[in-house]
Formats: structure tokens, C-alpha cells, sequence
């Protein structure tokens, strides 16, 4: 079965602070994994990581992958109020499926 | 602007009811999917579809029904066999390509019991 797990699973830092996000999961026909932020309604896409090693980046925020131990990380540095959200982290099988975690409830306060 | 839309917003439905949630895309995408999510959880697959005329169940799949008759649309009816049915659901869609690309979201419809 198909098993996704991210820790912690909520977290509360106050601004300029940086965050470590985890995320482990053990896939069937893994092909890649997404990250993804939730703060109301619709999680809005972050990093896709199909090669381990290679980190992506994107402002203060970054990400890496270790297929061979199966999980990821996502970085956010100097942390700021709108950085809070839940973030999630969804493997994807070669079955077409997002499959997703529980998320990790993030809080930034000023 | 390309995206996809869900409908409606809110929703509220007596025990015993039927009812049916709207998603539309004109991304062009072959794929959509139907996940729902609780409070303090993350998202469930209920079903997917690769392409039209076609779905699978997903790991919740029971009290639900889907259809698929056109490309752009993918509505899902929450039937009355659905014991829990009040959570947040949200519609995606992804081009396909076995995983390989990201999945857009509509912004969701919460159901409501009452």
C-alpha cells in the first residue's frame, strides 16, 4: 500500500526564522514528487523532483529528494507571516496518482 | 485564463439526498481527479480519469459516483450510501503523462450535512 508521511506535523516559528520540512513515502512505480501550499482553499504548486540530489529553488524556498531513502525536504528560510499555510507533499505513482500526505501546518508569527 | 472551476462554493444538503458537485477545466487536460479533505487531514483520492469515458476508484471510492462524458467536465455526486459526507472537496487536473507533471486545483466545494 501506498504510504505517505510528513513531519512535524504542525510547527510554529516567528519571522526570519528558517523551517525544515519532512516528507517520507514509500510509492509503487514512483515516478516524481510535488510540493504543494494550502493556505484557504486550492494548493497552489511548488516543486516537482523526479532526480535525487538536485535541488530546486525558488526564492526562499527550496527542495530535495534521496530516492534511494525515499524522502524529501523543503526549506523555507527568513521565514515571513505569509509563509504560513499548510504544505503538502504528494508523491506520484505511474498510475496517474497524486498521492497525497497529511501536511505540515505551518505557522510564522510577526 | 485557463483553469478549472468548481461549483458551488457551498453546499448544503439534507440526510438521505443526493447531490452533485460541478468541475470544469479548459486546460486541455486529459487528466482529473476528486480528492476530499477533512479537518486536519490531508487529501484522499476518491476517483480519477485518464480520459474521457473512463475512471477509476480511488481509496475512498464508496458513496460516490463520477461520469465523464466530455473532456472538460468530471462531476462527482456524493450519494445518500455516503455515511460522512460533510468535508471539503476539491476537483484537479493534470495533463497526464503518468505522474510526470503537476496537478491544478479548482478552489473547492465544502458540503455541509445538515
Amino acid at each position: 500500500e501506498d504510504k505517505v508521511v510528513q513531519s512535524p506535523l504542525s510547527l510554529v516559528v516567528h519571522e526570519g526564522d528558517t523551517v525544515t520540512l519532512n516528507c517520507s513515502y514509500e510509492v509503487t512505480n514512483f515516478r516524481s514528487l510535488l510540493w504543494y501550499k494550502q493556505e484557504k482553499k486550492a494548493p497552489t504548486f511548488l516543486f516537482m523532483l523526479t532526480s535525487s540530489g538536485i535541488e530546486k529553488k525558488s526564492g526562499r524556498l527550496s527542495s530535495i529528494l534521496d530516492k534511494k531513502e525515499l524522502f524529501s525536504i523543503l526549506n523555507i528560510t527568513a521565514t515571513q507571516t505569509g509563509d504560513s499555510a499548510v504544505y503538502l507533499c504528494a508523491p506520484t505513482s505511474g498510475t496517474y496518482k497524486y498521492i497525497f500526505g497529511t501536511g505540515t501546518r505551518l505557522k510564522v508569527l510577526a | 485564463d485557463g483553469g478549472i472551476t468548481q461549483s458551488p462554493k457551498y453546499l448544503f444538503r439534507k440526510e438521505g439526498q443526493n447531490v452533485t458537485l460541478s468541475c470544469e477545466q479548459n486546460l486541455n487536460h486529459d487528466a482529473m481527479y476528486w480528492y476530499r479533505q477533512d479537518p486536519g487531514q490531508g487529501l484522499r483520492l476518491i476517483y480519477y480519469s485518464q480520459i474521457v469515458n473512463d475512471f477509476q476508484k480511488g481509496d475512498i471510492a464508496e458513496g460516490y459516483s463520477v461520469s465523464r462524458e466530455k473532456k472538460e467536465s468530471f462531476p462527482l455526486t456524493v450519494t445518500s450510501a455516503q455515511k460522512n459526507p460533510t468535508a471539503f472537496y476539491l476537483c484537479a487536473s493534470s495533463l497526464g503523462g503518468f505522474g510526470d507533471t503537476e496537478a491544478f486545483f479548482g478552489q473547492g466545494t465544502r458540503l455541509t450535512v445538515v
